[in-house]
Order: structure tokens, then C-alpha cells, then sequence
């Protein structure tokens, strides 16, 4: 099957500092990723939809200053969580399609667990 | 919109019984569903998928899931549990036709917990 990776798996960082989280289709190429947060024992919230080369797809209520998007090539979609406290500290997740491929699953990153100190 | 229920945080069965973990969806045409497992601190791995074609759908480990269209269900099962089945399980679904992109809506999750 395909494989997604996301680096780092744990990051723990200073309140006020920026977080880089990286994910990356290894096998095949995606045109469009997807981020979520997952809090303890909840489901997977979407947060954005990263777009190859324009402008990543924000769900309501999730700021787009704080949580910036780039999807530079169709292997790679970073989130850098800016200026995190502690409150941003989650489990987050990214996904990817293989492009062009209708009918098969998205597949996931092993997730990055982000605490802010 | 479409959306996914879970009715149960948690199922709990013994090793070597049958397990059914719970799911129905709502979705405006005809629907892509899929289950994924989860375990602690990880991402999420691909199950089982229905997309068209027989309404029993065979995956990973063993497991299986009907879809039942009348009852808009798509309950997971697998015939004889494992302790290592132990996990979080998130059963999805998303709508067709593919528009460029498609996104996932999930379920809760119930977490199964298989007892020895």
C-alpha cells in the first residue's frame, strides 16, 4: 500500500516558539493532503485542506495565521504551528489520495504529538 | 452534508468470540465507506473499504463489514476476537462522485477492548 510520512512523531516545544510538522507521500504523488487534530479519546477534527501549489482550505473556526499551510510539491505538506501555547498541544494527523485515483482509501501518517510548555 | 454515527464508545468482548463494532451514515448519493483501526500514538491504518459490488466486504486481519443499504449501515465484524484487536476503531465515509478532491468525514470511534 502507499505510504504517508510525518515527521517529527513527538516534538515537545516552548510556549511562543513555532513548530514545523512535515508529511510526506513517499510512493506516490498527491495533489491535494489533509490535516487533522485528534484530542484524547476523540475523533479526528479536520482542520485544513492542503492544495499543491495555491492556497491550503481552512474548516470554520480554525486560524489560519496560527496554523500555516504550504504544499510545495506533491510529495510534501508542511503545518507550522505558530506561536504555540499550550492549548495547541494535540495529536495531529496528516492523509493523502494518491492522485488521480478515484475509488481508493486516503492514507495516514503516523501522527505527531505536539506539547507546548 | 454526510456524517457518521457510532452509537458505542466502547465495546468490550472476550478473546475468541465474535465481535461487531457499530456504524450508519447519512449521505446525500450514493456513498464510499471505509473502516480504519487506530492504535495508541498513531496514525490511522486502512481496514476495509466499500465502494460498489458485493455487500460483504473482506480486509485486514481478518475483519469484515456489511453494507446494508436499506438500514444505511456498515457494521464491522470479525468472527473470533484477539487481544491484539484491542484499539480505536473509526469508521468513515465520503461522498461520490470525486470532485477533485473528497473529504473524509469520520465517526467518534469506539474503542474495542478484547478481554483474554
Amino acid at each position: 500500500g502507499a505510504v504517508v510520512s510525518q515527521h517529527p512523531s513527538w516534538v515537545i516545544c516552548k510556549s511562543g516558539t513555532s513548530v514545523k510538522i512535515e508529511c510526506r507521500s513517499l510512493d506516490f504523488q498527491a495533489t491535494t493532503m489533509f490535516w487533522y487534530r485528534q484530542f484524547p479519546k476523540q475523533s479526528l477534527m479536520l482542520m485544513a485542506t492542503s492544495n499543491e501549489g495555491s492556497k491550503a482550505t481552512y474548516e470554520q473556526g480554525v486560524e489560519k495565521d496560527k496554523f500555516l499551510i504550504n504544499h510545495a510539491s506533491l510529495t510534501l505538506s508542511t503545518l507550522t504551528v505558530t506561536s504555540a501555547h499550550p492549548e495547541d498541544s494535540s495529536f495531529y494527523i496528516c492523509s493523502a489520495t494518491p492522485r488521480g485515483r478515484v475509488n481508493t482509501e486516503a492514507f495516514f501518517g503516523q501522527g505527531t504529538r505536539l506539547t507546548v510548555v | 452534508a454526510q456524517s457518521v454515527a457510532q452509537p458505542e464508545d466502547q465495546v468490550n468482548v472476550a478473546e475468541g468470540n465474535p465481535l461487531t463494532v457499530k456504524c450508519t451514515y447519512s449521505v446525500s448519493g450514493n456513498p464510499y465507506l471505509f473502516w480504519y483501526v487506530q492504535y495508541p500514538n498513531r496514525g490511522l491504518q486502512f481496514l476495509l473499504k466499500y465502494i460498489t459490488g458485493d455487500n460483504l466486504v473482506k480486509g485486514s486481519y481478518g475483519f469484515e463489514a456489511e453494507f446494508n443499504k436499506s438500514q444505511t449501515s456498515f457494521h464491522l465484524k470479525k468472527p473470533s476476537a484477539l487481544v491484539s484487536d484491542s484499539a480505536l476503531y473509526f469508521c468513515a465515509v465520503r461522498d461520490i462522485p470525486y470532485s477533485g478532491y473528497s473529504t473524509l468525514t469520520f465517526g467518534k470511534g469506539t474503542m474495542l477492548l478484547v478481554s483474554p
